[in-house]
């Protein structure tokens, strides 16, 4: 079955900065990749996804980035603001299952 | 429409225990699932549903139990609570199709005392 690890697991920049956030993935049939955001005590929501078909999608200052062929993909946030601290789980979807597999998280906080 | 719901949002149960955590949607989706979230930790997947009457387990099936007699229900049976069972349990909807967003619910957390 398909496995997710995600790093890194806390990441603090400065405001203002960009963060980055990497994920890989072990089964090669995989060809969905969702990113959630997590506030505190609230519900994980969707803030971007991509397709195996697709290298890159941007909306507004966040990104991911698809690497198919080292089964990895990754989330870059630009120009951090303090409502970006959050945790934020990468996933990974099998292209003949419906299960969605998620990594640990990542703990994003923003510097002042 | 009110989205994913579960109740209850907060419970404690005794060791060897059972409980069922509720969950229904008004969204009609078919695919429906239970994570549950340890502190500091991801979401892993325990079973999930593809529609009415089909169900499969995930990631950490052991210990719970799940139905799905109706498109809008999907109750997470745990029987004979165990302190590792300790967690916020998340059930989420989604559609079949292109629109892949998982729509959650608020969360249940369940303490095994």
């Amino acid at each position: 079955g398909e496995n997710v690890e995600q790093h890194p697991s806390t990441l603090s920049v400065q405001e203002g900065d960009s963060a980055v956030i990497k994920c890989t993935y072990s089964d090669s049939a995989s060809n969905y990749f969702p990113w959630y955001k997590q506030e505190l005590g609230k519900r994980p929501q969707l803030i971007i996804d991509i397709r195996s078909n697709v290298g890159e999608k941007k909306d507004q200052r966040i990104a991911v980035t698809l690497n198919k062929t080292a089964k990895h993909f990754s989330l870059h946030i630009t120009e951090t603001q303090p409502e970006d601290s959050a945790v934020y789980f990468c996933a990974a979807r099998e292209s003949s299952a419906s299960k969605i597999i998620f990594g640990s998280g990542t703990r994003l906080s923003i510097r002042p | 429409n009110a989205g994913v719901t579960q109740t209850p949002k907060f419970r404690i149960l005794k060791i060897g225990q059972s409980m069922t955590l509720q969950c229904t949607q008004d969204m009609n989706h078919n695919y429906m699932y239970w994570y549950r979230q340890d502190p500091g930790m991801g979401l892993k997947l325990i079973y999930y549903s593809v529609g009415a009457g089909i169900t499969d387990k995930g990631e950490v099936p052991n210990g719970y139990n799940v139905s799905r007699s109706t498109t809008e229900d999907f109750p997470l049976r745990l029987e004979l609570a165990a302190p590792s069972q300790t967690s916020v349990y998340f059930c989420a909807s989604r559609q079949q199709g292109a629109e892949e967003k998982l729509f959650f619910g608020s969360g249940t957390q369940l303490s095994v005392l």
